[in-house]
């Protein structure tokens, strides 16, 4: 059974606040992801990782910013909140090994920006 | 780049009725493919995967998905669907060599199966 968790599950803030996502998996899993999901769309990846100070951005154009100094963490950060980022993130994680595609997620971080 | 393509974006069905959910995508290239399915509540995870082999794959609590080479397709099927499969189903596809190994999801598929 895969362990990824994601805090907060729901978050609601205000125009221009700093947020955090935190995403962090027990599994030792080089590589992770984000993605956004909206409803009736396709998921877009916005940011991915393939190992501890190694980070990309994904197909999406997206605001917020990632870091990966632990295998184990992959928090976003978005500096400065707007109604445009209100959706569900996804964060998941692929072991060395796996095949593409093959991923396991969170159970996402919905945010509603005010 | 490659695009995947549901084009059943809702579907309603009774108990006992069968189901099928199409997908396409456009890469030419060797691929992985994958059905994940999103149960009300909870987490996406994984249904099924085809990597080589027969192209009829089965999966969990009775899915099975088949792969057509010649259309591109990975079309998500079951004989007698169940008012527990109430769920958003994804197809995705990934690239097997070279360049990304990051999978494209399609749209979804939203199926409500009524008791």
């Amino acid at each position: 059974e895969a362990d990824i968790y994601q805090t907060p599950r729901y978050l609601v803030i205000g125009t221009g606040k700093k947020i955090t996502l935190e995403c962090s998996q027990t599994m030792g899993h080089d590589k992770m992801y984000w993605y956004q999901q909206d409803p009736g769309m396709e998921l877009h990846l916005i940011h991915y990782s393939y190992g501890v100070n190694s980070t990309e951005k994904g197909d999406l154009s997206s605001e917020s910013t990632v870091s990966r100094i632990r295998t184990e963490h992959f928090p976003l950060t978005l500096e400065s909140a707007r109604p445009s980022h209100t959706s569900q993130y996804l964060c998941a994680s692929r072991g060395q090994g796996a095949p593409p595609g093959e991923l396991f997620f969170g159970e996402g971080s919905r945010l509603t920006v005010l | 780049a490659q695009s995947v393509s549901q084009h059943n974006h809702h579907v309603i069905l009774s108990e006992a009725a069968s189901l099928e959910l199409g997908c396409n995508y456009s890469y030419g290239g060797t691929v992985n493919l994958f059905w994940y399915v999103q149960y009300p509540g909870q987490h996406l995870q994984l249904l099924l995967k085809y990597f080589s082999g027969d192209p009829l794959v089965k999966g969990i609590k009775g899915f099975e998905a088949e792969f057509i080479k010649s259309k591109f397709s990975f079309n998500l099927r079951k004989p007698s669907v169940q008012w527990s499969d109430t769920a958003e189903y994804f197809c995705a596809v990934a690239r097997q060599s070279g360049g990304s190994y990051i999978p494209t999801f399609g749209r979804g598929t939203s199926l409500i199966v009524h008791p």
